[in-house]
């Protein structure tokens, strides 16, 4: 159980080109997603906090025109890069809080496979 | 606000033995709760092991276990009986009282060798 999945896992995209990149919960429903980028190297940074049926609330430095999160349904995420530049050119990683009904792991949040981006 | 320090950018251990990989923590939250993952070089996050405060007991999850010192404010992960499959980056994650998102720390690096 609490598996998520992502996709595509893998993209590169021309200049000035959009993209979007869908995150699922596939065996439980997630009232809360996160969006997570990771340079080489490095850990993660979160970019947005997305609640089902509300705005993402993101951090600070994160723009919010250019990264797009859509939150549309229980089990599903977006996250759509806009006018993507090669400095976009990353690793992006979501995630999915178990919620109440994980019982011991409740608290628990589940990663995807991450999407590697590139901005030719 | 919360932190978390990992203070071993990388460690090499060898196959079948046990590995204790550090974290401390800061916080004022009265409630949290500590997280350990692993990433391979596929880059997935694997959840391994959860404790939560106020447990009693440390948690354990097979191989994995959690050494959680409140008093110290650490929550050292440990792995027995290393396996090659193990070589990854593992990182230590909070969570505080009301909060949604995780904090991470930096990470290390683990390398198994045979």
């Amino acid at each position: 159980g609490a598996v998520v999945s992502q996709h595509p896992s893998r993209v590169i995209c021309k200049s000035g080109t959009s993209v979007k990149i869908e995150c699922r919960s596939l065996d439980f429903q997630a009232t809360t997603m996160f969006w997570y980028r990771q340079f080489p190297k490095q850990s993660l940074m979160l970019m947005a906090t997305s609640n089902e049926g509300s705005k993402a609330t993101y951090e600070q430095g994160v723009e919010k025109d250019k990264f797009l999160i859509n939150h549309a349904s229980l089990t599903l995420s977006t996250l759509t890069v806009t006018s993507a530049h090669p400095e976009d050119s990353s690793f992006y990683i979501c995630s999915a809080r178990l919620g109440l009904a994980g019982g011991r792991f409740k608290d628990t949040q589940y990663f995807g496979p991450g999407t590697r981006l590139t901005v030719l | 606000a919360q932190k978390i320090t990992q203070t071993q950018p990388g460690m090499f251990v060898q196959e079948k033995e046990a590995v204790t990989l550090d974290c401390t923590y800061d916080t004022s939250d009265p409630s949290y709760g500590l997280f350990w993952y692993k990433q391979p070089s596929s880059g997935e996050m694997i959840f391994l092991i959860y404790q939560g405060s106020y447990d009693q007991q440390n948690a354990t999850e097979g191989r994995y276990s959690l050494n959680f010192q409140k008093a110290r404010k650490s929550a050292n992960l440990v792995i027995s009986a290393s396996q090659l499959g193990d070589s990854a980056m593992y990182f230590c994650a909070m969570r505080g009282q009301g909060a949604q998102k995780l904090v991470f720390g930096q990470g290390t690096r683990l390398t198994i060798n045979p």
